[in-house]
């Protein structure tokens, strides 16, 4: 039962265009929410991260949304980059920092084209 | 101060061995956690440690022991090495409170 949803496995946009990545929930309990960037050959790193509380989040190039009563979250990427292209998997917690543990989604593969 | 360190990269198994995927973090993380990557299925929670001495089961902990004897060092054991096992290991850790992980560059374990 996948908790953390990402439906669209790939995502391809021109440079200096939106990116637009979408994720969507199920367990309501889930109180912070986060993306991360993967390279090819290497560990995912943190990007951006929201709480519950808020509905936006803003990082530079990068926002994500979140909208509670959809169960929906998404990351916006403005201008998108060449160098942007890479794995993103949105992840989610319900320990309310108390352990840490994050569930991630499946990924979206984003391809910048130049 | 080398973050989260992974050996080895890379390993094939044959069915039915056994083996350790070591994990080290010089960064004094309390929270530490073992991830394995599958083509469409993203990345699983195998098992977890809030810190030295504790540790719990994720989401896919079958087949896979973990121990914590130190803050620095998180070793996943796989006790009998199945097909299904294929797969991209990660190793993450992170202050406790912290969720922005830093995460290993991987061990791609093949099982045959």
């Amino acid at each position: 039962d996948q908790q953390v949803k990402q439906n669209s496995p790939s995502l391809s946009v021109q440079e200096g265009r939106i990116s637009i990545l979408n994720c969507d929930y199920t367990n309501s309990m889930f109180d912070y929410f986060l993306w991360y960037k993967k390279y090819p050959a290497e560990g995912p790193t943190f990007l951006i991260s929201i709480s519950s509380i808020k509905d936006k989040n803003e990082d530079g190039r990068f926002t994500v949304f979140l909208n509670k009563s959809a169960k929906h979250l998404s990351l916006h990427i403005v201008p998108s980059q060449p160098g942007d292209s890479a794995v993103y998997f949105c992840a989610a917690s319900d320990s309310g920092g108390a352990t840490n543990k994050l569930i991630f989604g499946t990924g979206t593969l984003l391809a910048v084209q130049p | 101060n080398a973050g989260v360190t992974q050996t080895p990269k890379f390993q094939v198994l044959k069915t039915g061995q056994s083996m350790t995927l070591q994990c080290a973090q010089d960064m004094n993380h309390e929270y530490m956690s073992w991830y394995r990557q599958d083509p469409g299925m993203g990345l699983r929670l195998i098992h977890y440690s809030v810190g030295a001495g504790i540790t719990d089961q994720g989401e896919v902990p079958n087949g896979y022991n973990v121990s914590r004897s130190t803050t620095e060092d998180f070793p996943l054991r796989l006790l009998s090495a199945a097909p299904s096992q294929t797969s991209v290991y990660f190793c993450a850790s992170s202050p406790q409170g912290d969720y922005g992980y830093t995460f290993g560059s991987g061990t791609r374990l093949t099982v045959v």
